[in-house]
Parts: C-alpha cells; structure tokens; sequence
C-alpha cells in the first residue's frame, strides 16, 4: 500500500534553516513526491517535485530559499533563511495509476 | 493566469445530496487531470477523485459509490456531485490541477468550498 509519513509537527527559529521529511512505504522508494504548503487560512499552494534521485522541480515564484533533495526512501523539503511566513502545514504528496496520496502533513512553528 | 474558483458548498442534512463546481480559467480542464481534495476541519489534506484528461475517473474509497466527478468543456468547469452524504464527509472541498503531462502532482489549487453534513 502507498502510503506517506511525515512527523506532525517541527520548529526553527527566525532566519535558521529546517529539513522536512517525508519517508514513502516499503516498495515504493522510487517514487516521486510534491511537496505543498497551507498556510493558516489558505489553500494549498504547490512547492515542488521531487524526484528519486533528488531533482526537483519548482513551482512559479518559490523563493530560492526553498530546496528538495533524496535518500533512499526518504524525501526532503528545506527551508533556510526561515522567515515568519514560513509558518505552516507542509504537506508530501504522491501518486500512482487512479490514486493521490497525501502524508499526514507538518506543521512547522518558526519561533 | 490559472485560476481555480470552487462553489456550491453548504449546509446539508445526512443522506442529502450537493453538487459543487470549479470554474477554470487560463486553461482549459479537458488538458489536464483534475481533482478533488477535501480538509476535514483540523484535519490533513485527502484526495477525493480525479478526472483524467481522457475521461477516466477514480475515487477515493470512502466515496465510491457516493460521489461522480465530471466536467463540462463548454463552461470549463470541473463538478463534484455528492450524494448520500455522512457526517463525515464534512469538509473544505478543494478542486486542484495536475500539469498536462498528468505528472500525477497538483500545480494548481483552489481556495474550497466547505460543506457541512449536520441535522
């Protein structure tokens, strides 16, 4: 079964960095993931792909400061220079034939 | 400029019926993959159903049975009817776009449109 895991909540402080994770299920490694982000109040907003071998591919006017990358099973967002805005749901999303998977989501506190 | 406009939402009794809709704009949803994906409050994202761009449809298992996305080319809107409604099913229902390569992510999301199943 494709599922997506990701740790409810995380924290950083003002202008630090973080690394999100999203860990895919036993036998599927190899897939890609997108990474979204809600902030309070708002729709999902699209962040990037983020492929197996660590590429990704960004939405329009994603800051540079927004970066995915790839170990194994596991899929990265990072944040540096985190700014108060940052606060949000970050959630990984994956898909296969007739299916859209999302993981549980994290929150993220920027203290 | 891609824009997604959900509407429709509401109050609704169980076991009633609600038809949503999705206005697009700066492109045409026939290209695309479609979906629906609903919040239930305080809760995470999960997906609904899509549309693919050939006309196949899939759902979610909680609303097989229940629930029919469809489109219309010529109002370029995406719909989501939903019948035999649950208490659970109350949510902000959001409609989101996959690229046209039907990548199987969303670009492109919209702001919902909740719906409340209550008595």
């Amino acid at each position: 079964q494709l599922v997506l895991t990701q740790s409810p909540s995380a924290s950083a402080s003002l202008g630090a960095s973080v690394k999100l994770t999203c860990t895919l299920s036993s036998g599927h490694s190899s897939y890609a993931i997108a990474w979204h982000q809600q902030q309070p109040e708002k729709g999902p907003r699209y962040l990037m792909k983020v492929n197996n071998d660590g590429s990704h591919t960004k939405g329009d006017g994603i800051p540079d400061r927004f970066s995915g990358s790839s170990s194994g099973a596991e899929r990265y967002l990072t944040i540096s220079s985190l700014q108060s805005e940052d606060e949000a749901d970050y959630y990984c999303q994956t898909w296969s034939t007739g299916i859209r998977v999302f993981g549980g989501g994290t929150k993220l506190t920027v203290l | 400029e891609v824009q997604l406009v959900e509407t429709g939402g509401g109050l609704i009794q169980p076991g009633g019926s609600l038809s949503l809709s999705c206005a697009a704009s700066g492109f045409t949803v026939t290209n695309n993959y479609m979906s629906w994906v609903r919040q239930a409050p305080g809760k995470g994202l999960e997906w609904v159903a899509i549309i693919y761009s050939g006309g196949s449809t899939y759902y979610a298992d909680s609303v097989k049975g229940r629930f029919t996305i469809s489109r219309d080319n010529s109002k370029n809107t995406l719909y989501l009817q939903m019948n035999s409604l649950r208490a659970e099913d109350t949510a902000v229902y959001h409609c989101a776009r996959e690229p046209r390569d039907g990548s199987g992510y969303f670009d492109f999301w919209g702001q919902g449109t909740l719906v409340t199943v209550s008595s």
